[in-house]
């Protein structure tokens, strides 16, 4: 069974502050995505990453998927409180597009 | 402008009772799945469908009967509802590009 592995699993932190954070799996996907959820909405797609050491930059997030595609990392620079929201990784095995979601990073940003 | 949409948006049920959540997708997209979501473990596969006229079944199975009446419209049903079934329930739909695309969700609790 393949598992995604996220941490922090919370994360509390000053407006301004950088964070970063975890997807790990001891198995390889073709693709990753990451998905931002607010409450009482739907998880929604921000980026998806294919090759080896990719790197993605949407504005002040950078996305970043492992070498050997089994991790991959969400680093947001001075974090504002409208990036609040439980984050998501989701993996795919192969080109079928059945995800395997982690269980998510809560993340705050106080004003 | 209405994407996914699932209805009814709140449920509460006793144990035993039937019912079906409802999806429809006005994105003209192939593939259609069935999620739930329970705190601390993130978002898992209960069925999927490639394309219309196929069903498959996801992690978490048990319980549940889909139907993917036409390619815009994808159902699920719980033929007698048990407390473990209480949950949060995510509709999505993908097409070629495996970006899923989600509805705001079913609150359901069964008591």
């Amino acid at each position: 069974t393949q598992l995604l592995e996220q941490s922090p699993q919370f994360l509390s932190i000053q407006e301004g502050e950088n964070l970063t954070v975890y997807c790990n799996s001891s198995s390889v996907f073709s693709s990753l995505q990451w998905y931002r959820q607010e409450p009482g909405e739907g998880p929604v797609l921000l980026v998806t990453v294919v090759t080896g050491g990719e790197v993605k930059k949407l504005k002040r997030l950078t996305f970043q998927f492992g070498d050997a595609r089994k991790d991959s990392s969400l680093h947001i620079t001075a974090a504002q409180p409208g990036d609040t929201g439980l984050y998501l990784c989701a993996g795919a095995a192969d080109s079928s597009y059945k995800l395997i979601f982690g269980s998510g990073t809560r993340l705050l940003v106080r004003p | 402008n209405a994407g996914v949409t699932q209805t009814p948006k709140f449920q509460v049920l006793k144990t035993g009772q039937s019912m079906t959540l409802q999806c429809a997708q006005d994105m003209n997209h192939n593939s259609m799945y069935w999620y739930r979501q329970d705190p601390g473990m993130g978002l898992r596969l209960i069925y999927y469908s490639a394309s219309e006229g196929t069903t498959d079944k996801g992690e978490v199975p048990n319980g549940y009967n889909v139907s993917r009446l036409n390619k815009r419209e994808f159902s699920l049903r719980l033929e007698s509802a048990a407390p473990s079934q209480t949950s949060v329930y995510f509709c999505a739909s993908s097409g070629t590009a495996g970006k899923l695309f989600f509805g705001s969700g079913t609150q359901l609790s069964v008591l």
